[in-house]
């Protein structure tokens, strides 16, 4: 079954300093990709998608992702954190061999240090 | 422009009490779930549908049912709540399965 590892849970970085979260998933064929942001005591919002195509793809706020697919990995970073970038990010795979259904990682919580 | 409106927000019941929880989208959207959220564990699928009159198992089913009786509106029901219950649930719908969900802003749910 389709499966999709966050890695930590928390992740802290410092104002300005490289964002870089980690998703890896465990389909053998190209899924659709998701990252999906936050904040507290909201719904989710998505922040970018990989369906075909570029494999760098843009999002809102700054945020971006490359899809390798060799490494089954699909990593969110952005060059310079900012405090309100401080939320809950969740990365999510969808595929033909799921129906579709969205499956989720665990989600890592960003921590922006002043 | 509403999107997806989750109601109630906040709810405490009481353990064998049951209750509804109402879902509505407003952009005639075929795909609408419903999600369990606790800490640590992300997202969980409970339900969902991909049209009107059709609903689905998701990966925790037990304990719920849903209806779609109309395409705009997802019902999730607790027959006979119980404290394992207790969380934040997401409605979302998509266009296509495809595509991108959105999301309504929770319920928080206290089963005591």
């Amino acid at each position: 079954a389709q499966s999709v590892t966050q890695l930590g849970s928390h992740v802290s970085v410092s104002e300005g300093a490289l964002v870089l979260l980690r998703c890896n998933y465990s389909s053998s064929v190209p899924p659709y990709l998701f990252w999906y942001v936050q904040y507290p005591n909201q719904g989710l919002q998505l922040l970018l998608k990989y369906t075909t195509g570029a494999t760098l793809v843009k999002g809102i706020n700054g945020f971006e992702a490359e899809f390798k697919k060799s490494e089954t990995s699909f990593h969110l970073t952005k060059p310079s954190a900012h405090m309100s970038d401080a939320a809950e990010y969740f990365c999510a795979v969808s595929e033909m061999d799921s129906n579709y259904q969205l499956i989720w990682g665990a989600g890592t919580k960003l921590i922006i240090k002043p | 422009n509403a999107g997806v409106t989750q109601t109630p927000k906040f709810r405490v019941l009481k353990t064998g009490q049951s209750m509804t929880l109402l879902c509505a989208q407003d952009m005639n959207h075929e795909y609408m779930y419903w999600y369990r959220q606790d800490p640590g564990m992300g997202l969980r699928l409970i339900h969902y549908s991909v049209g009107e009159g059709t609903t689905a198992k998701g990966e925790v089913p037990d304990g719920y049912n849903v209806s779609r009786l109309k395409k705009q509106n997802f019902l999730l029901g607790l027959e006979s709540a119980a404290p394992s219950q207790t969380s934040v649930y997401f409605c979302a719908s998509s266009r296509s399965g495809q595509g991108e969900a959105f999301f309504g802003q929770g319920t928080r749910l206290t089963v005591v």
